[in-house]
């Protein structure tokens, strides 16, 4: 089944502590992963892909093939980084997301 | 250039009404990708669609609900009778080819009294 896991609802961390926020997907050949980001009441956004290997605003997600894992992660949160966060992976030669269920990460001060 | 446009943002319709939902992607973008969101859930792939064609519809309800792209103009997302249940977050993304990064409108909620 084509599945991707947020096994958390809500994480609540203080300002500079580290983050993770943890994905889990069902295996099948080569996985195309992603975070989205959505701030409040703003539109659903890129984070970042795992293709790129790029780090966005302090957030790294390594992809973690024997785990079927790509959890998102940051060493020092801020109150800006308070949002809801999705993991998705795309099947179908990118045609179509199935997304996690989501995180929605509080910061507190 | 302007992002993915969705409009309405908000839609109410009575139990057995139609809904349409309309999706204008980006400027150059040929691919368009519907999604629903129902309360307390993620977001669930529905229709993939390219100018004037349906390449995956394996998320859509096969009664009531249909999905178009026309050559000129938005895509549309039908939804005939709806009942209850169809209350939720419809959202529109788009991509100028895939495999490529989509890029997501504001969502319209429909709600069905």
């Amino acid at each position: 089944a084509q599945r991707v896991t947020q096994p958390e609802k809500l994480l609540s961390v203080f300002k500079g502590a580290p983050v993770e926020l943890k994905c889990n997907y069902s295996y099948s050949g080569s996985p195309e992963l992603f975070w989205y980001v959505q701030y409040s009441r703003q539109r659903l956004q890129l984070l970042l892909r795992h293709i790129s290997r790029e780090s966005i605003k302090g957030f790294t997600a390594d992809l973690n093939k024997g785990e079927t894992s790509f959890h998102l992660k940051k060493p020092f949160a801020q109150e800006e980084d308070s949002a809801m966060y999705y993991c998705a992976r795309a099947y179908n030669q990118g045609g179509k997301l199935i997304f996690g269920q989501g995180t929605e990460l509080s910061v507190k001060p | 250039n302007a992002g993915v446009m969705q409009n309405p943002r908000h839609l109410v319709r009575r139990r057995g009404q139609e809904a349409r939902l309309r999706c204008s992607p980006m400027k150059g973008h040929s691919h368009v990708y519907w999604y629903r969101q129902l309360p307390e859930e993620g977001l669930k792939f529905m229709v993939y669609l390219q100018k004037e064609n349906i390449i995956d519809e394996s998320g859509m309800p096969k009664e009531r609900f249909s999905a178009e792209f026309p050559k000129e103009g938005p895509s549309i997302l039908r939804i005939q009778q709806v009942v209850r249940g169809d209350s939720a977050a419809y959202f529109c993304a788009s991509s100028p080819s895939t495999p490529s990064t989509q890029y997501f409108g504001p969502g319209t909620r429909l709600t069905v009294l």
